[in-house]
């Protein structure tokens, strides 16, 4: 059962556009997401995160949104850059259940910036 | 400062045989998680281990066990490989169980089960 779902598995945008990855979950204990950044041959990196308790989180070009109501989450980078070109992964966990110190990944987005 | 190292980075086993992945967390990290990646899927949550123990575990079989070393080492054991356990495995080491955001991953171990 796949608690956090990225539908897009590919966007391309052009170099100085904006990128838009979306990410929906179902479980509504979710209360903090993360965005990390994938590139080939190396682990996932943190690129930033969102608490249940807000709508909006930033960080110099990303901007991540929260709309708990339709249990979405979407990150935006402006402007693209080359060097964001990678996959993205959305992840949620709850701290509200005991003992739950695991990350619910979804399945991706690989972001492919057009120079 | 080296940060989370995992070895081998690439393997191929025979379907029924038995595996072993290691890795050795960021420095200073005391917790270790095993995350399994099958291609086209993200990361899952295969069990955590802080001070030696398992402290949580994902809807794994009894075939995946694990290991914590006092150096904050890890192993991952997977015995009767089939072939479904092809996938990249990553370890993301930690100071403290909750801190996801201090959450460092390894490149991974490609394990791919012929």
């Amino acid at each position: 059962d796949q608690q956090v779902k990225q539908n897009s598995p590919s966007l391309s945008v052009q170099e100085g556009r904006i990128s838009i990855l979306n990410c929906d979950y179902t479980n509504s204990m979710f209360d903090y997401f993360l965005w990390y950044k994938k590139y080939p041959a190396e682990g996932p990196t943190f690129l930033i995160s969102i608490s249940s308790i807000k709508d909006k989180n930033e960080d110099g070009r990303f901007t991540v949104f929260l709309n708990k109501s339709a249990k979405h989450l979407s990150l935006h980078i402006v402007p693209s850059q080359p060097g964001d070109s990678a996959v993205y992964f959305c992840a949620a966990i709850s701290s509200k259940v005991a003992g739950a110190n695991n990350l619910f990944f979804g399945t991706g987005t690989r972001l492919t910036v057009i120079p | 400062d080296a940060g989370v190292t995992q070895s081998p980075t690439h393997l191929i086993k025979t379907r029924g045989q038995q595996v072993t992945l290691r890795c050795s967390p960021k420095s200073g990290h005391d917790t270790v998680s095993w995350y399994q990646q099958a291609l086209g899927q993200g990361p899952q949550f295969i069990f955590q281990y802080y001070e030696e123990e398992e402290r949580q575990r994902g809807n794994f079989p009894d075939r995946f066990s694990g290991h914590q070393f006092p150096n904050y080492s890890s192993e991952l054991n997977v015995n009767a490989l089939l072939l479904g356990d092809s996938a990249l495995y990553l370890c993301a080491s930690s100071l403290v169980a909750r801190d996801v955001y201090g959450y460092t991953f390894g490149s991974g171990t490609r394990l791919t089960v012929v």
